[in-house]
């Protein structure tokens, strides 16, 4: 089974900080994303990259970096936590970008106070 | 506006019960459509894929149909068990460039 695993599934921040959040997939799947979950607003994209080194601005990517030195990992930086970013974060994988399944990590819930 | 419409937002029903969940969608071109289930703090987990050509699917007690043409999909559970409460997220592929449309879900709660 493909696994994917968030490091974190709970964080509370304090507006300012610098927060790390990673995902690594033990599949060598080409294709990895991070998503946000809000109620009421569904999944929306951040980021997205199709292969190492290489990243791709998704539907919201203000105020987020994304760093991806290895095929296996994805990292979600915030580089000054703000209380709008008090959400839940989903990292996903898929092997093909055109049909693929995505496979979800179980998500990271971020606070910042 | 968003793409992908799903309705009702949320449902409660008793186990043993059937429901019908709805995704209506605008995406165009269309590629496929997901439907995952998520349970309370977890991520998204895949049920079933439609694609253009297949007008029913199913997985178990679960029970997909796509109707190309007038670009509805509909999630059938039948025989509802408390395992299924959960959010059913409908998830559109665009043809070409591989986006991805997502509805808001469902939010199934299924009493005993």
């Amino acid at each position: 089974d493909v696994k994917v695993t968030q490091s974190s599934r709970y964080l509370v921040k304090r507006t300012g900080e610098k927060v790390f959040l990673e995902c690594v997939q033990d599949m060598d799947h080409e294709n990895m994303f991070w998503y946000r979950q809000d109620p009421g607003l569904g999944l929306r994209l951040i980021y997205f990259s199709y292969d190492v080194k290489m990243k791709e601005k998704g539907d919201i990517p203000e105020g987020y970096s994304v760093s991806r030195e290895k095929k296996e990992r994805f990292s979600l930086i915030l580089e000054s936590a703000s209380t709008n970013q008090t959400s839940m974060y989903l990292c996903a994988s898929t092997l093909t970008a055109n049909t693929g399944e995505l496979f979800f990590g179980e998500g990271s819930r971020l606070t910042v106070l | 506006k968003n793409q992908v419409e799903q309705s009702p937002q949320s449902l409660i029903i008793l186990e043993g019960k059937n429901c019908t969940l709805q995704c209506n969608y605008t995406v165009s071109p269309f590629s496929n459509l997901r439907w995952y289930k998520q349970d309370t703090g977890r991520g998204p987990v895949s049920l079933t894929i439609m694609t253009f050509s297949e007008n029913t699917k199913s997985n178990g007690r679960y029970t997909a149909t796509l109707d190309a043409d007038t670009k509805q999909s509909s999630l059938h559970i039948t025989a509802s068990q408390l395992s299924d409460s959960a959010s059913y997220i409908c998830v559109v592929r665009f043809y070409g460039n591989n986006r991805l449309a997502f509805g808001k879900g469902n939010q199934v709660v299924v009493i005993p």
